[in-house]
Order: C-alpha cells, then structure tokens, then sequence
C-alpha cells in the first residue's frame, strides 16, 4: 500500500524557519518525481514545487522561490521542504504528493504567527 | 500563470441525478509533448485531495466509472453520471503542462 506521512508542521514566528518531512513507502521513490502542495484555510490549492528523481532539479512557484528548498534523500525515501524567511501567508496544511497526483500525504499544518 | 476558471463554483444535486463541471484554461494544456496535463481531484471534508482523473479523460486507479472526463485546449469537463452520497465535497482542476502549475478555485457538489 503506497503510504506519504508528513510531519514537522508547527506553529513558528515570522521570519523564522521549519523543515517539513514525507516519508514515502510501498512504492520505489527513486523512480518518481515528487511534488509539493499547500492548502490555506478555507481557500484552494496552491503547487509549491516538484523534484526529479535524483534532487538534482528542482522547480517552484514564484510566491515561494528564494524562501523554499526541495530536497531528498532515496535512500531514506524521504521528501523535504526547506522553509525560511516565512510569512503569515505561508500559514497551510502542505502536503506532499507523488506518481503524477496520485498519492497524497494527509498533510502537516503549518502556522505562521508571532 | 496560466488560470484554471471553474462553473459553478456551487451545485446542488440529488442522489442519481448526473452533473457536469467545466474547467477553462487561460491558455491551451497541450504540451509540446502531445500531452495535456489536465487532472480532476476531489476533497472530501476533512480529508487529503484523491485523483479521480488524469491526462483530460484517464480515469484513476480505484475511482468508479461513473466519473468521466473530457475536453481539449482550453476547455475540459468533468461528468458525473448517477451522484452518490459519497460524491460529495470540493471537486478540483489543475493543470500541470505550465509551471508553474495551477489549480482551479473549486467546485462544491452539495445535496440538493
């Protein structure tokens, strides 16, 4: 059974930085490209970013570039979402997401608030 | 960016009855790889988003038959034929032939 288990939502201040994690299992998650996804309260959804199969190329949506890394270790089977410099606009459930929207987390809140 | 308009943003149904949603696109989905990345979720309250279609018409793994897409360039549906209860929630576009890639505001299905 193909399984994504988010964590590392929290509440973090202004400016500060969170380091969300996916670990994925029941399929080969070397062999396929990973996405990001948020969700804002009440609202739509809004693609962060995807990677390749080996990290080694990464794209994302201009509301996030330069504040937000997409990294991950095969080896772990494990998907990253580097956030730095957040604002209360980034406040979500992000969940990550693989085989071509596929399969979907159960997503991790993250909130935004000093 | 490319936006995905989606009608009715509300609609009512009774238990049978067969609906559709429409999903335009600001510009045309057909990738140069003659493919056109356009996908239908649907959101269930309080639960993750499920892939119900992908690539316009390609129905997803475990998803009933009575779900169906269609479309090209710029317009695309999504038919429902026969709502079940457990249709109900906020039924999704997006398109993935543009980064970056974006989704539609939503269609409620609701019990009339």
């Amino acid at each position: 059974e193909v399984q994504l288990v988010e964590s590392g939502g929290s509440l973090v201040q202004p400016g500060g930085s969170l380091k969300l994690s996916c670990v994925a299992s029941g399929f080969t998650f070397s062999n396929y490209w990973m996405d990001w996804v948020r969700q804002t309260p009440g609202k739509s959804l809004e693609w962060i970013g995807e990677i390749n199969t080996d990290g080694s190329k990464t794209n994302y949506a201009p509301s996030i570039k330069d504040r937000f890394t997409i990294s991950r270790d095969n080896a772990k089977s494990t998907l990253y979402l580097q956030m730095s410099n957040v604002k209360s606009d980034d406040t979500a459930i992000y969940y990550c997401e693989g085989m071509g929207f596929a399969y979907w987390g159960q997503g991790t809140l993250v909130t935004v608030s000093s | 960016d490319v936006v995905l308009t989606q009608t009715p943003s509300i609609l009512s149904a009774t238990i049978g009855q067969s609906v559709s949603i429409s999903c335009r696109s600001s510009q045309s989905l057909l990738d140069s790889d003659g493919n056109t990345y356009l996908y239908w979720f649907l959101q269930r309250p309080g639960q993750s988003p499920q892939r119900l279609i992908y690539l316009v018409s390609n129905l997803g793994s475990g998803v009933p038959n009575r779900f169906s897409g269609s479309g090209s360039g710029t317009d695309f549906t999504l038919k429902i034929s026969g709502v079940e209860a457990e249709d109900l929630g906020v039924y999704y576009c997006m398109q993935a032939t543009h980064a970056p890639y974006t989704f539609g505001a939503g269609t409620k299905l609701e019990l009339k």
